[in-house]
């Protein structure tokens, strides 16, 4: 069974440094790929997403993240923090297959919280 | 964001009783889906659909079941809700199935049963 793995449970960083969070999932086929955000009592929000073509996705409010098929890992990145970037993050894969069927339902990771120090 | 909400937002319940939460969207998206989410779990799959009257089951679909009889709405129901079911419930919708499955997510409901 496919299963994504996020690394850090709890990021803590102060205002303008770099964030990288780590995100592997186990899954051998083609995959797409998801970083969702959860702000502080709201619901999950896309933040950007992987389907095709160049490993290196851009996504919303400067969030960057890094496809690398060799390492089954989609880290996200961003070069410089702000403190409204406190949240939740989910980085979630699509794989044919989900569940038995073909409908490639999405599998979570457990989550890693950020808190940005002001 | 997309046109989803759930109904209630809140509630509490006791061990035993019946509870029924409702997803209802207005993007005419043919995928629905329901995950609880707890602390240290991420989201879970407990539901899913894709299209009217046809669901299937996902990760966590013991003591739930689930109905759609129009495009719009997704209905979750805790027949005989128990303590291990609070939590909170994220509907979600998506325009298609497959790998291009990108999903939207309603604003949740906080259920916790006494």
């Amino acid at each position: 069974a496919q299963s994504v793995s996020q690394h850090n449970h709890h990021v803590i960083l102060s205002e303008a440094a770099s964030l990288e969070l780590g995100c592997n999932y186990s899954y051998g086929g083609t995959v797409n790929l998801f970083w969702y955000v959860q702000y502080p009592g709201q619901h999950l929000q896309l933040l950007l997403k992987y389907f095709s073509g160049d490993p290196l996705v851009k996504g919303i409010k400067g969030f960057e993240a890094e496809f690398i098929k060799s390492k089954f890992s989609f880290n996200l990145r961003k070069p410089s923090v702000q403190w409204s970037d406190t949240a939740e993050y989910f980085c979630a894969v699509n794989g044919e297959g989900n569940y038995g069927g073909s409908q490639g339902n999405l599998i979570f990771g457990k989550g890693t919280k950020l808190s940005v120090k002001p | 964001d997309a046109g989803i909400t759930q109904s209630p937002r809140h509630k509490v319940t006791e061990t035993g009783t019946p509870v029924t939460l409702r997803c209802h969207q207005t993007e005419n998206h043919r995928y629905m889906y329901w995950y609880r989410q707890d602390p240290g779990h991420g989201l879970r799959l407990i539901h899913y659909s894709y299209g009217v009257k046809d669901t299937d089951k996902g990760e966590v679909s013991d003591g739930y079941s689930v109905s759609r009889s129009k495009t719009e709405d997704f209905l979750l129901t805790l027949e005989s809700a128990t303590s291990s079911q609070t939590s909170v419930y994220f509907c979600a919708i998506s325009e298609s199935g497959g790998l291009y499955n990108e999903q939207f997510f309603g604003p949740g409901t906080r259920l916790t049963v006494l």
